[in-house]
């Protein structure tokens, strides 16, 4: 079946503008993470979803950041007024068994977001 | 915060020879995961080895676990160009949470 994808692939911004990321995870998945990767770096934790609510918000980096999720599917990352700072790759993840019990996540390809 | 932590960092080998990178971290865990990820993008899933378990196998892949020490390794025996690939590890607490990564070890094959 379909694996887990991301739009855009690419995007470039101005600095101050306004960036929506969309992720379509693999449909039954109840559980949908979002993660930020700075080059070189290892991943950082920025939300996630189980159904359509958020129980851990702990890693957005700050109040211009948030997600939503509908109809236990699509889920949007917006951040407003984007930083340099900003540029990374945003990758989404979803999981369909709770991970403490094995389960394992999946990963989209990702978006690169480039603030300029 | 991060909590595994890879090491090296860094691992270039010939074609056919074994790579071994390590892991630590920090708090209990549930389970540990090593991922790898091409070209900066998606990561796929490896092999998940649980608390419970000291060794597992998969393919050409090894991973132990030593609680005690809160430590794995990942053994990548005869390696290929196409192994080429960042590696991480990944761990679980509880529940859904999320997954904590380290930062990567960097693995170059060359033919």
């Amino acid at each position: 079946g379909a694996g887990v994808s991301q739009s855009p692939s690419n995007k470039v911004t101005e600095k101050g503008k306004d960036v929506e990321l969309r992720c379509d995870p693999i449909s039954g998945h109840t559980a949908l993470y979002w993660y930020r990767q700075r080059l070189g770096q290892g991943l950082e934790f920025l939300i996630y979803f189980q159904g359509n609510s958020a129980p851990d918000k702990s890693g957005l980096p700050s109040d211009r950041f948030s997600a939503e999720r509908t109809g236990e599917s699509v889920s949007t990352l917006t951040i407003q007024r984007t930083q340099q700072e900003d540029s990374a790759v945003y990758l989404c993840a979803s999981s369909g068994v709770g991970l403490a019990g094995g389960g394992t996540q999946y990963f989209g390809p990702g978006t690169r977001l480039l603030v300029l | 915060s991060q909590q595994g932590e890879e090491d090296p960092q860094a691992l270039s080998i010939q074609e056919g020879e074994n790579a071994t990178m390590n892991c630590s971290y920090k708090t209990s865990i549930n389970n540990l995961q090593w991922y790898r990820q091409n070209s900066g993008r998606g990561l796929v899933h490896l092999i998940l080895i649980r608390s419970n378990e000291r060794e597992k196998h998969s393919g050409r892949l090894r991973v132990t676990l030593d609680t005690s020490k809160k430590s794995s390794s990942l053994l990548i025996t005869a390696s290929r160009a196409a192994d080429t690939a960042s590696y991480f590890c990944a761990t679980v607490s509880s529940g859904n949470t999320p997954l904590v990564f380290g930062k990567g070890t960097r693995l170059s094959v060359i033919a």
